[in-house]
């Protein structure tokens, strides 16, 4: 089955530095990507859909200059939480699609941000 | 706009029985999919059933199969022979043919397999 690689897998970085978290297809292109966000005990909630070579489309809510996605070839998406505060400590998880099989929604084993 | 709704927050079933957790969905869309995830504590999210919404037949993926009553707007996830692994979260998500192709998911039930 199709693999998605999510890295890395958890992250403790102070209050005010900047995270990058990375989303890779590995045996498909991805034309779309999906970033979500997990509270503990909650739903995942979608942040953003990210097409490649295009601007990111955010949720409502969601605060485009705080969490900056990247989506620069059909393999690899990036979500960068910069100047992050504890209250961005979550579970990141990434997500994509195949353009031939849209039934299937294929995700990364996620990012455990703690902000300090 | 589509909306998910999975009203059983936990469940618990005896090892080797069978066990359905409840979702039921609204959407304007004709077309659309219907999907149920596991998520164990590790957190990934593992793919399990997929539903079209003019699949004819309810969808059976080995152990688990989708309770498909499209006029009531539900789509069960059905566990037969409950094992240990199996105790986990279980997320039912909705994908809309138009517009953005967004996933919406459930607020998950926690389903405690007993042995």
């Amino acid at each position: 089955g199709a693999v998605v690689s999510q890295h890395p897998s958890r992250v403790i970085c102070k209050s005010g530095t900047s995270v990058k978290i990375e989303c890779r297809s590995l045996d498909f292109q991805a034309t779309t990507m999906f970033w979500y966000r997990q509270f503990p005990k909650q739903s995942l909630m979608l942040m953003a859909t990210s097409n490649e070579g295009s601007k990111a489309t955010y949720e409502q809510g969601v605060e485009k200059d705080k969490f900056l996605i990247n989506h620069a070839s059909l393999t690899l998406s990036t979500l960068t939480v910069t100047s992050a505060h504890p209250e961005d400590s979550s579970f990141y998880i990434c997500s994509a699609t195949p353009g031939t099989e849209v039934e299937k929604l294929f995700f990364g084993s996620g990012t455990q941000l703690s902000v300090l | 706009a589509q909306k998910i709704t999975q009203t059983q927050p936990g469940m618990f079933v005896q090892e080797k029985e069978a066990v359905t957790l409840d979702c039921t969905y609204d959407t304007s869309d004709p077309s659309y999919g219907l999907f149920w995830y596991k998520q164990p504590s590790s957190g990934e999210m593992i793919f399990l059933i997929y539903q079209g919404s003019y699949d004819q037949q309810n969808a059976t993926e080995g152990r688990y199969s989708l309770n498909f009553q499209k006029a009531r707007k539900s789509a069960n996830l059905v566990i037969s022979a409950s094992q240990l692994g199996d105790s986990a979260m279980y997320f039912c998500a909705m994908r809309e043919a138009s517009g953005t192709y967004k996933y919406i998911f459930g607020t998950g039930t926690r389903l405690k397999v007993l042995a």
